[in-house]
């Protein structure tokens, strides 16, 4: 059936260098994409979006790029900080009801 | 200024009880959701509503039922708790319309004994 996934359960990199975080989906119909970011113990945190009409999105110290092609989606986070320490879900919106489906999260783990 | 809360933040209980939680948020949105998260993480959604009205109903066994008194709230009830409703519930709201980010509360991690 239609899902979003994530290649890697868990990133380790160390700290100042940049993280990439890889999201597969398989709904072409798809037109929307989010990433959040989950600390332990709260909620998922919005960290940027992206239509699909695009195919690069920059934040601050992130980016999303979304490949239509291969339908794939990444989440690049420059200068990796500590506190960037998380689980990092990608969501998509697709059809017609509201609500977003999720990814099965990557936790990313800073090394000092 | 929470957006979007949620009580309680913990919730122990034995088989067999019904309990509820209750959702707010402050933001103006016209839909509410209620999603859960298992062991691993995951994260499925159950219910959403919009203007009262429900929108989206998952594979949820019908022990659980959203109650919306009004559009800032969604309370989740939950009948004849089983082990396998343990979970963290997150609460969720957005503006009405596709394409635009759910902001998310807390949670409530429920723990049936």
């Amino acid at each position: 059936g239609e899902s979003v996934g994530l290649h890697l359960p868990t990133l380790s990199v160390q700290e100042g260098d940049n993280s990439i975080i890889n999201c597969a989906y398989s709904n072409s119909a798809s037109d929307y994409f989010i990433w959040y970011k989950q600390e332990s113990g709260k909620g998922p945190q919005f960290i940027i979006d992206i239509r699909s009409n695009m195919d690069k999105r920059q934040g601050q110290r992130v980016t999303v790029l979304l490949n239509k092609t291969v339908k794939h989606l990444s989440l690049q986070i420059a200068a990796t900080q500590p506190g960037d320490s998380a689980v990092y879900f990608c969501a998509e919106n697709s059809g017609g009801a509201d609500g977003l489906t999720f990814g099965k999260g990557t936790h990313l783990i800073i090394q000092p | 200024d929470t957006a979007v809360s949620q009580t309680p933040k913990y919730l122990v209980t034995q088989m067999g009880n019904d309990k509820s939680i209750k959702c707010e948020q402050n933001l103006g949105h016209d839909t509410m959701y209620w999603y859960k998260q298992d062991s691993k993480k995951f994260l499925k959604i159950m219910f959403s509503y919009n203007n009262k009205e429900l929108i989206i109903n998952e594979t949820v066994p019908n022990r659980f039922s959203p109650k919306s008194p009004d559009k800032a709230h969604l309370n989740l009830h939950i009948n004849s708790l089983e082990l396998g409703d343990s979970a963290v519930y997150f609460c969720a709201s957005s503006q009405a319309n596709r394409g635009s980010p759910l902001h998310f509360g807390n949670g409530t991690r429920l723990t049936v004994t």
